[in-house]
């Protein structure tokens, strides 16, 4: 059965410390990982994966995918209250021809002032 | 300005009773998919399509019904036989084929309790 699995479920931190969340997955028929920002509503997208080793940077996040250990990370710098919101790491499952997302629980991060 | 609607934004259910959520896209996009979120959890798949007029079953179908008759649009009925309807569901969309390396847009959801 195909999984992805995130860590931590939950976190606390400073403004301006740094955060690395974590993603590994189990997935049949690979083809991209996918990050996304969930406030109140709506996740929006942040990063897709598709090759090893290959950062992704937008501002103070960035991102990277480990194709032969199989998982992703997620970095926050000089955090910001207004990061505060659930992170959403999902895999793009191909199997049987169909272009479907497995999503992990997600990450609960909360930034205090 | 392009996007994904959902509506209503709130909902309640009677036992028994079946609803309809709407979600209504203006991106040309070929597929569509409903997932469900509960609290603490990930999203789960419960229907998507590729193409007007067809559809497949995701993880949880059971007990919710969809329709594809217009490319823009992609109705969720939740029906009595869906026992927990409780959630948070949001509506996706998305190019289909080959690499298009674009991912799933969002709409902004609907959450529907039980009354």
């Amino acid at each position: 059965e195909d999984k992805v699995v995130q860590s931590p479920l939950s976190l606390v931190v400073h403004e301006g410390d740094t955060v690395t969340l974590n993603c590994s997955y189990e997935v049949t028929n690979f083809r991209s990982l996918l990050w996304y920002k969930q406030e109140k509503k709506a996740p929006t997208f942040l990063f897709m994966l598709t090759s090893s080793g290959i950062e992704k940077k937008s501002g103070r996040l960035s991102s990277i995918l480990d194709k032969k250990e199989l998982f992703s990370i997620l970095n926050i710098t000089a955090t910001q209250t207004g990061d505060s919101a659930v992170y959403l790491c999902a895999v793009e499952d191909m199997r049987g021809g169909s272009e479907k997302l497995v999503f992990g629980k997600g990450t609960k991060l909360t930034v205090n002032p | 300005d392009g996007g994904i609607t959902q509506s209503p934004k709130y909902l309640f259910r009677k036992e028994g009773q079946n609803v309809t959520l709407s979600c209504e896209q203006n991106l040309n996009h070929d597929a569509m998919y409903w997932y469900r979120q509960d609290p603490g959890q990930g999203l789960r798949l419960i229907y998507y399509s590729q193409i007007v007029n067809d559809f497949q079953k995701g993880d949880i179908a059971e007990g919710y019904s969809v329709s594809r008759e217009k490319k823009e649009s992609f109705p969720l009925t939740v029906t009595s036989a869906q026992k927990n309807p409780t959630a948070f569901y949001l509506c996706a969309s998305s190019i289909v084929g080959g690499y298009s390396n674009q991912p799933q847009h969002f709409g902004d959801g609907t959450r529907l309790s039980i009354l």
